[in-house]
């Protein structure tokens, strides 16, 4: 089945910092990738929608310009958690969708701001 | 706004039971629907998807059902095993491609040997 890669899985770092999060299809193309936030005992929200070669298309609510996201190939994502703040801690899932429309999820990154 | 609702919270049972998941969900124009298995601090594993014209998936142990129009979804899990301890996610697609996904809350199970 297709694999979604997403490194790190887990970041310590200081208040003020900013976090680069990779999200990798390894053995497809991905047009389409999505971005997720999971914080403790809450479900899954989508954050953003990934486009390649396009602007990322952000839920009402996510700050586009805190939570950067590139869509630069047909197999890489990242989002850049910018000038992090303890708030921010949460874990950090994305998805990439394959034909025919099912998203495949990366096992998560999981964010501590001290 | 969809909403999706999962029933228990938490649900602990012994080695051996079989047992019901459920899921319900406001809008019931869904594209499709997904049970997932998420266990401690990791990503989701897809169990079953069930696109909207369908009734039911099985596979293996697991068995899911959708009834669109009452807005609900089950995931049986027959001969329970303590490895099945995880919490489990469903997802309700919507839209053109199900680019939107909405998760319910999950219930977490633990399978006591």
């Amino acid at each position: 089945g297709a694999v979604v890669s997403q490194h790190p899985s887990w970041v310590i770092c200081k208040s003020g910092t900013s976090v680069k999060i990779e999200c990798r299809s390894l053995d497809f193309q991905a047009t389409t990738m999505f971005w997720y936030r999971q914080f403790p005992k809450q479900s899954l929200m989508l954050m953003a929608t990934s486009n390649e070669g396009s602007k990322a298309t952000y839920e009402q609510g996510v700050e586009k310009d805190k939570f950067l996201i590139n869509h630069a190939s047909l197999t890489l994502s990242t989002l850049t958690v910018t000038s992090a703040h303890p708030e921010d801690s949460s874990f950090y899932i994305c998805s990439a969708r394959d034909q025919p429309n099912i998203q495949y999820f990366g096992a998560g990154t999981r964010l501590s701001v001290l | 706004k969809q909403e999706v609702t999962q029933i228990p919270a938490a649900l602990s049972v012994p080695e051996g039971e079989n047992l019901v998941l459920n899921c319900s969900f406001t809008d019931s124009a869904i594209y499709n629907l997904q049970w997932f298995r998420q266990d401690p601090g990791k990503g989701l594993t897809s169990l079953l998807l069930i696109q909207s014209s369908q009734r039911e998936q099985t596979s293996g142990r697991l068995n899911a059902s959708l009834d669109k129009s009452s807005g609900r979804s089950t995931l049986y899990i027959a001969a329970s095993q303590p490895g099945d301890s995880a919490t489990y996610l469903c997802a309700v697609g919507k839209g053109t491609g199900a680019n939107n996904l909405f998760f319910g809350t999950g219930t977490r199970l633990t399978v006591i040997p």
